[in-house]
């Protein structure tokens, strides 16, 4: 039990929408990482997040943006949906110290599927 | 830019076969690599690790050798069970602490 945890499990949405993610980290953790898993490819990585500072993004567009509170949950914000966009969201939660990241443990992911 | 090529699957075994899944990469520098492993309906776990050449890590009966000459970290088994089959990711992590996945290789292991 990693102790991540995502919501929703699922999600529909229609292209042009706009779409949140939630993910709870776990206890102690500061940082959190997204990435997005298209099916049968490796996931790739979104961005990061650490003390609700954006620490680093991978090539995707500005229409993907992220938030984390002070209680080290996170959101994935995705406007103007794509069909491309479907994908297993997962988010990642570790502790960064003295310029260590430390092991993440990922959540069990959100499945997207944008019409 | 730093990336991971695996073997692509699906590999189908029987039980207590010999497993190997060969992963190699390009990367600058030294970087930390990983194995995860993807069961049915759960989120990523770590499964081993290796942060410096000739490192070997291991688990659950799993181990992989960094090795920096040939720019590999193959993933071995001596001898697979029914619930080893899930989709195992070879993956590194370089400066940036960003995790650069392979494409994943699906196990199937037959009774």
């Amino acid at each position: 039990e990693t102790g991540v945890t995502q919501s929703p499990t699922h999600l529909i949405k229609t292209r042009g929408q706009q779409v949140t993610l939630r993910c709870s980290s776990q206890s102690g953790h500061n940082t959190v990482s997204w990435y997005q898993q298209a099916l049968g490819q490796g996931p790739q990585f979104i961005f990061q997040y650490y003390r609700e500072e954006e620490n680093g993004r991978g090539n995707f567009p500005p229409r993907f943006s992220g938030l984390q509170f002070p209680n080290y949950s996170s959101e994935l914000n995705v406007n103007a949906l794509e069909l491309d966009d479907s994908a297993l969201y997962l988010c990642a939660s570790s502790t960064l110290a003295g310029g260590v990241l430390y092991e993440q443990y990922f959540g069990p992911g959100t499945r997207l599927t944008v019409t | 830019g730093n990336s991971v090529t695996q073997m692509e699957g699906p590999v189908t075994l029987s039980e207590e076969a010999f497993l190997t899944i060969n992963c190699t990469y390009t990367a600058t520098g030294y970087p930390s690599l990983f194995w995860y492993v993807q069961y049915p309906g759960e989120g990523l776990q770590l499964l081993l690790k290796a942060t410096k050449a000739d490192d070997k890590g291991s688990n659950k009966g799993f181990e992989a050798t960094y090795r920096k000459e040939t720019t590999s970290f193959h993933l071995e088994k001596g001898s697979v069970q029914v619930s080893d089959s899930a989709v195992y990711f070879c993956a590194l992590s370089g400066r940036d602490d960003k995790i650069i996945f392979g494409k994943g290789t699906r196990l199937h292991i037959l009774p």
